[in-house]
C-alpha cells in the first residue's frame, strides 16, 4: 500500500521559505510516476502547485513557477517542496501526491499539512 | 478564479442520479482526454474518482461515471447514498506549460 507522508513548519513568517517534505512507504520513487504537491486555502479549492520525476525533471504551476522548488532524494525515497517570499495568500493546507502521468491524476495522497503564514 | 469552471452546489435524494458538470476550454478540457474527478469530504484528502474522462480506479463503486463532450465533462453519481455527500473537484492537464488545472469545486448534499 502507497503511502505519503507530509512534514515541516506549520508556521512560517511572511517573506521567509516554506520547506515541506514528503515521506513515501510502499513504493520507491525510483521506480516510476510523478510525483506532485497540491495546496487548498482554507474552505477554497485545490491549485496544483508542480510534480516531478524520479530523475529530477520538475513541471511548474505557471502562476508560482518563480518562487518553487520541487527536488528529490531517492536515497530517502521522499520529495520536497521550497516556496519563497511567502505571504498570507500561501496559507493553506499542503497535500503531497502520486501524479500517474503527470496529467492532474493524484492516485495516492498525503493527509495534508496545514502551513499558517504569519508574523 | 479557477481555471475550470464547476457549479458550487448540486443535490438529490438517495436513489437518484446527479450530473456535476465541468466546463474548461479547448486548452484543457477540450484539447486533451486527461479529466480527472475528487471526491473530498472535510477534513480529509482528496480522492480519485474518475481519470482519463472516463475511467475508474480499483474500487471505485460504478454509480460513479464520467464523460466529456467538448470542452465541457461531467461526472453522473448514480443511485445516491449518504456517504456520497462531498466537495467534488474535477481537474485536468492543461498541456506542456501547465499540467494541472482544477476547478472550484462543487458541494454535494444528498437530501
Amino acid at each position: 500500500q502507497v503511502q505519503l507522508q507530509e512534514s515541516g513548519p506549520g508556521l512560517v513568517k511572511p517573506s521567509e521559505t516554506l520547506s515541506l517534505t514528503c515521506a513515501v512507504s510502499g513504493y520507491s520513487i525510483r521506480s516510476d510516476y510523478y510525483w506532485g504537491w497540491i495546496r487548498q486555502p482554507p474552505g477554497k479549492g485545490l491549485e496544483w502547485i508542480g510534480s516531478m520525476y524520479q530523475s529530477g525533471s520538475t513541471y511548474y504551476n505557471p502562476s508560482l513557477k518563480s518562487r518553487v522548488i520541487i527536488s528529490v532524494d531517492t536515497s530517502k525515497n521522499q520529495f520536497s517542496l521550497k516556496l519563497s517570499s511567502v505571504t498570507a495568500a500561501d496559507t493553506a493546507v499542503y497535500y503531497c501526491a502520486r501524479d500517474r502521468a503527470l496529467t492532474a491524476s493524484f492516485d495516492y495522497w498525503g493527509q495534508g499539512t496545514l502551513v499558517t503564514v504569519s508574523s | 478564479q479557477s481555471a475550470l469552471t464547476q457549479p458550487p452546489s448540486a443535490s438529490g435524494s438517495p436513489g437518484q442520479s446527479v450530473t456535476i458538470s465541468c466546463t474548461g476550454t479547448s486548452s484543457d478540457v477540450g484539447g486533451y482526454n486527461y479529466v480527472s474527478w475528487y471526491q473530498q469530504h472535510p477534513g480529509k484528502a482528496p480522492k480519485l474518482m474518475i481519470y482519463e474522462v472516463s475511467k475508474r480506479p480499483s474500487g471505485v463503486p460504478d454509480r460513479f461515471s464520467g464523460s466529456k463532450s467538448g470542452n465541457t465533462a461531467s461526472l453522473t453519481v448514480s443511485g445516491l447514498q449518504a456517504e456520497d455527500e462531498a466537495d467534488y473537484y474535477c481537474s485536468s492537464y492543461g498541456g506542456s506549460n501547465n499540467r494541472g488545472v482544477f476547478g472550484g469545486g462543487t458541494k454535494l448534499t444528498v437530501l
